[in-house]
């Protein structure tokens, strides 16, 4: 147990579908990830919340929506995706340091595994 | 732009130490030098981070070189549960980004 919680652990959805992953976070972070692994291959990060803002998206396509309605939680809305969307998507979350208090690692949860048919 | 070079792979006997290595001769002097592992299938866990100064927790030791252009993460007693891919990250204290390359694969084997 990460403290870093992900919902469903698993999706089959076609690509006429409209599905949202979701992450909530106990430990009071205020910066929170979503990264994509596909099979074989590195992380991809995706996007970075800072308290709420999005603070980076890596050219990720338009038909990944995410959602950070308050420092605990994060979505990611998924509509008509492709198969080559089939993945591992991990969100994280962190304390990322200011004057006050030094970074933290990254906590992550398990992940949602994603399949697109 | 890769930060840090590791190598693709490694295999080493269980109950020895394991050391990896991790080049990051570009790294900057507000830049800190964190290692974490994955499991198959499973989210990243942290193992360990340091500056400049060698660190040491239950999982592993961390070894920096005084020029601070490389590291070693040593896991002192590899066991099977220690298979996994192993990335060094470089980051700066306040970036919120956080970047992983391809790692090392790291096989324990009986």
């Amino acid at each position: 147990e990460t403290g870093v919680t992900q919902t469903p652990r698993h999706l089959v959805m076609g690509m006429t579908n409209k599905k949202s992953l979701k992450c909530e976070q106990h430990l009071g972070h205020n910066a929170m990830y979503w990264y994509k692994q596909s099979a074989k291959k590195p992380l991809e990060l995706m996007f970075v919340y800072n308290f709420k803002e999005q603070t980076e998206n890596n050219s990720v396509p338009s038909r990944f929506s995410p959602e950070c309605p308050n420092s605990s939680h994060l979505f990611l809305h998924l509509h008509t995706l492709q198969p080559e969307d089939s993945a591992l998507y991990l969100c994280a979350s962190s304390q990322v340091g200011n004057k006050r208090r030094a970074n933290t690692e990254a906590f992550f949860g398990q992940g949602t595994r994603l399949t697109v048919v | 732009d890769a930060k840090t070079t590791q190598p693709p792979s490694m295999d080493c006997a269980e109950g020895r130490a394991a050391n990896l290595p991790c080049n990051h001769s570009t790294i900057s002097g507000n830049e800190y030098v964190y290692w974490y592992r994955q499991i198959h299938s499973q989210g990243p866990q942290y193992i360990i981070h340091g500056l400049k100064n060698n660190e040491t927790n239950e999982m592993a030791s961390l070894i920096i070189t005084e020029d601070r252009k490389s590291s070693t993460l040593i896991l002192p007693h590899a066991t099977l549960r220690d298979t996994a891919v192993y990335y060094c990250i470089v980051r700066v204290e306040g970036d919120y980004k956080l970047s992983f390359g391809a790692g090392t694969t790291v096989t324990v084997r009986a």
